[in-house]
């Protein structure tokens, strides 16, 4: 079995400001890792995917996240946030054969401040 | 729009009452998920259609729940004898298998009981 756990239930950021929305896993088996983002009464999109190679991924929105198997986490980053960034953000890992159902952290919620 | 739809969007239902939900997949997709997420959580895991298999279900499903993806096109989820704790965005994602992994998700269906 997986787990997902995002260290921080919210994150507040200036306009302008670099941010990292942490998030760690545990698995006993390979895993592909994900980041989704969720606007206001809207379903989840996704960012970005970690399947093999790089383990430094660019998405979309100037997202980018690196792959630490060591430390096993999957921080999201972004050098430069603005207020459309404001919504909830989702790390999600699947077993690497990659048909299974995701599992999911709690969320971080991403507060831009002007 | 070819993205994955939802039918209906909100339902507010008497504790006890049936409830049913509709997912249309993206066309081509030929694998189907639904997940439940409550408020301030992450979006759980309920069960997985391969065309019209249901190839996996989670512990979460209990036997009030049924969902069915008759032609492995369109799916159902049923909720019989609703309860309180039943409250919760219902969403439904897709996949083409081979693809490159990425969920699509709809928007997913807000269940009130009252």
């Amino acid at each position: 079995a997986q787990s997902v756990t995002q260290l921080d239930s919210q994150v507040p950021v200036f306009e302008e400001a670099p941010v990292e929305l942490r998030c760690n896993y545990s698995s006993s088996v390979s895993v592909y890792l994900f980041w989704y983002v969720q606007y206001p009464n809207q379903g989840l999109q996704l960012l970005l995917k970690y399947l093999s190679g790089s383990t430094l991924v660019k998405g979309i929105n100037g997202f980018e996240a690196e792959f630490n198997k060591s430390q096993t986490s999957f921080h999201l980053r972004k050098p430069s946030v603005h207020i459309s960034d404001t919504a909830e953000y989702f790390c999600a890992v699947s077993p690497g054969g990659g048909a299974d159902g995701l599992t999911f952290g709690k969320g971080t919620h991403l507060i831009i401040q002007p | 729009d070819t993205g994955v739809s939802q039918n209906p969007r909100h339902k507010i239902t008497k504790r006890g009452q049936n409830v049913t939900f509709r997912c249309d997949p993206i066309s081509e997709h030929n694998r189907l998920y639904w997940y439940r997420q409550t408020l301030g959580q992450g979006p759980e895991f309920l069960t997985y259609f391969q065309n019209e298999a249901q190839l996996e279900k989670s512990r979460l499903l209990s036997d009030r729940f049924s969902a069915e993806r008759p032609k492995g096109s369109f799916s159902t989820l049923e909720i019989q004898r609703t309860e309180q704790g039943d409250s919760a965005m219902y969403l439904c994602a897709s996949i083409r298998s081979g693809g490159a992994y990425e969920q699509y998700f709809g928007p997913g269906t807000r269940l009130t009981v009252t």
